[in-house]
């Protein structure tokens, strides 16, 4: 099984709405990644999970927050977005975790479309 | 610091045309190279990857070679489909592996 789940596929919601982002793997990997991508562009490195620890976060607003409660699942925990976060958010996974990770390869989730009205 | 290049597009072929997609890298070291692949409406897939100079990366048809000497990584394929329509990403990890970087994209149409 080299599957990585995410849900809800799309999102609307509200400057002042909370909702959650949630990517799940059975595949035993350590690493976990969010993505953000833009129509048309490469995805953007937001924060990267190693081990269940935060080992990357790219300067990204904290109106973002990402979770990882365990091994298979990482959360992504949005309050207060503004219309310039709507894109799509990828979830991926690696195998490692330790340092030197990104030579790996990565697999990705199908990605959730979010709106921001 | 370490960077991709990829040829701009969009490329439109005919069905059973070689495609060329060019991909340059600067980087220190030997880093990782990657092929990853869009189709529309999904995620990222890898299509390919190559670790050291000299490696030559193939799958589903899709073949790209390391190239130390002129730091590039393109992807070609003999004969294209209409499946293959994509948009298709160069991908560098640094010879650490904690740097990651996407090259912006190369979005492919092929025609019947």
């Amino acid at each position: 099984d080299t599957e990585v789940t995410q849900t809800p596929k799309h999102l609307v919601m509200g400057m002042t709405n909370k909702k959650s982002l949630k990517c799940e793997q059975h595949m035993g990997h350590r690493a976990m990644y969010w993505y953000k991508q833009k129509a048309k562009k490469p995805p953007e490195l937001m924060f990267v999970y190693s081990y269940e620890k935060l080992s990357i976060n790219e300067s990204v607003p904290s109106r973002f927050s990402p979770e990882c409660p365990n091994s298979s699942l990482l959360n992504l925990h949005l309050h207060a977005l503004q219309p310039e976060d709507s894109a799509l958010y990828l979830c991926a996974s690696s195998q490692g975790g330790t340092s030197g990770g990104f030579q790996e390869t990565q697999y990705f989730g199908p990605g959730t479309r979010l709106l921001v009205l | 610091g370490d960077s991709v290049t990829q040829m701009e597009g969009p490329v439109t072929l005919s069905e059973e045309a070689f495609l060329t997609i060019n991909c340059t890298y600067t980087a220190t070291g030997y880093p990782s190279l990657f092929w990853y692949v869009q189709y529309p409406g999904e995620g990222l897939q890898l299509l390919l990857k190559a670790t050291k100079a000299d490696d030559k990366g193939s799958n589903k048809g899709f073949e790209a070679t390391y190239r130390k000497e002129t730091t590039s990584f393109h992807l070609e394929k003999g004969s294209v489909q209409v499946s293959d329509s994509a948009v298709y990403f160069c991908a560098l990890s640094d010879y650490t592996g904690n740097q990651f970087y996407f090259g912006t994209g190369t979005s492919l149409t092929v025609i019947p």
